[in-house]
């Protein structure tokens, strides 16, 4: 069975431009999560959707980041206009029913905006 | 404001030995805990987790307390491997079945041949 696949797995732009994470749950996983991990803050909660509706979107940092669900099967966090401070790995994780309370990560997306 | 902490960003063993990763909390609704292992370029795997109506869970060489009282959790490696070596996450959930995780800044765990 496929896992969480996000792409793209590393994408380096230029500061200002538009970046787009993709991200595809694993099938039946009704819970998705957007993670981004740095040296300061480790694993740091996004935002959380749950049936394909934001719960909680405490953990977006900026207006610049916004996450959208259009359906069950896949998942976007977007930064406009992406900034040098926001390189980082940007993990998505889903959950439902058949994982108990376990949740299972993508490989991760690796930004770096220079 | 960090809920959930790992104080020891890093931490080197001997092969053999015990390997003991600890994790603080500071919100008394989470209920139910995880740890998550990590290797460099992948992303984070579950391995292990417990839930706050028991003080300890085990698994093969992988046993993690709980200690409410003290809102303290412990993962312990016994015996310590080299494919052990990574990043160990724990995380935190309230109110069972929310399903959002509040993970910690991570220990990096190096097990020496």
């Amino acid at each position: 069975d496929a896992g969480v696949i996000q792409s793209p797995r590393h994408e380096v732009t230029e500061m200002g431009q538009e970046v787009t994470l993709r991200c595809k749950p694993i099938s039946g996983h009704n819970s998705l999560f957007w993670y981004r991990q740095t040296m300061m803050r480790g694993l740091e909660l996004l935002i959380y959707f749950n049936n394909n509706v934001p719960i909680d979107d405490s953990g977006m940092p900026e207006d610049r980041f916004s996450a959208k669900m259009p359906n069950a099967s896949f998942s976007t966090l977007k930064i406009q206009p992406s900034e040098p401070r926001d390189s980082a790995v940007y993990f998505c994780a889903s959950s439902g029913q058949t994982s108990g309370n376990t949740i299972y990560f993508g490989e991760g997306s690796w930004l770096t905006v220079v | 404001d960090q809920q959930v902490k790992q104080n020891s960003p890093s931490l080197s063993v001997q092969e053999g030995r015990i390997s003991i990763l600890n994790c603080d909390y500071t919100n008394s609704m989470f209920d139910y805990f995880l740890w998550y292992k990590k290797y460099p370029a992948e992303g984070p795997t579950f391995l292990i987790s417990i839930s706050s109506i028991k003080d300890k869970n085990e698994d093969g060489r992988f046993t993690v307390f709980l200690n409410k009282s003290a809102k303290h959790l412990s993962l312990h490696i016994v015996p310590s491997q080299p494919g052990d070596s990574a990043v160990y996450f724990c995380a935190a959930s309230g109110t069972s079945g929310t399903y959002k995780y509040i993970f910690g800044t991570g220990t990096r765990l190096k097990v020496l041949a």
